[in-house]
């Protein structure tokens, strides 16, 4: 149980389009989702905080017109880069956490996807 | 604001040894977890252990032990019988307890542990 997974695995896009990039909890309702961006041998920098049915609460220095989250359901939130730039190449991992007290869930955790690999060319 | 601290950037190990790797943290909360997640050259990154802060026992997961030294912040991982499979890079995590899970995770830099045979 708890597993997270994450669509697409890899994506290459052009200069000044938009790619969105989806998160799904599989088997249990998260009520937050937590988006990270990763640089090569760098440490996870959160980027933002999406709670279902709610505005993302955005971290400082992420512009939060560039990276759209849209929390929608319990099972799916999703990233979409605006206008990407070669800057915006990294590594894009969310989690997503399970609210104990909701009936067949897993335990108060945060469960990671396994990342969307984005480069911009 | 909390930070997490790994001044190791690289460790490395023999096999079936043991190696431990160092955090601390900076926070003025009372309530709080901490954690050593691993992510291998997958990148997929796995919770390897967890610890209360109310709890003075260490938390052990077979052979993965922490020492918690809540006075001196500090939150070591030890890794026993060190296997192959081991090498990754280490993250240590602070979480605040106030909003449960929901309550971000705030990292330190990572470790990366090389296993030699």
């Amino acid at each position: 149980g708890a597993v997270v997974s994450q669509h697409p695995s890899r994506v290459i896009c052009k200069s000044g389009t938009s790619v969105k990039i989806e998160c799904r909890s599989l088997d249990f309702q998260a009520t937050t989702m937590f988006w990270y961006r990763q640089f090569p041998k760098q440490s996870l920098m959160l980027m933002a905080t999406s709670n279902e049915g709610s505005k993302a609460t955005y971290e400082q220095g992420v512009e939060k017109d560039k990276f759209l989250i849209n929390h929608a359901s319990l099972t799916l939130s999703t990233l979409t880069v605006t206008s990407a730039h070669p800057e915006d190449s990294s590594f894009y991992i969310c989690s997503a956490y399970y609210q104990p007290g909701l009936a067949g869930g897993p335990s108060d955790e945060q469960y990671f996807g396994p990342g969307t690999r984005l480069t911009v060319t | 604001a909390q930070t997490v601290t790994q001044s190791q950037p690289e460790m490395s190990v023999q096999e079936a040894e043991t190696v431990t790797l160092s955090c601390t943290y900076d926070t003025s909360e009372s309530d709080y977890y901490l954690f050593w997640y691993k992510q291998p050259p997958s990148r997929q990154m796995i919770l390897v252990i967890r610890q209360e802060a109310y709890k003075q026992q260490n938390a052990t997961e077979n052979r993965f032990s922490v020492n918690f030294q809540k006075a001196a912040k500090s939150f070591s991982l030890k890794i026993s019988d060190s296997q192959l499979g081991d090498a990754a890079m280490y993250f240590c995590a602070y979480r605040s307890a106030g909003g449960g899970g929901s309550e971000k995770l705030v990292f330190g830099k990572g470790t990366k542990l090389t296993v030699n045979p």
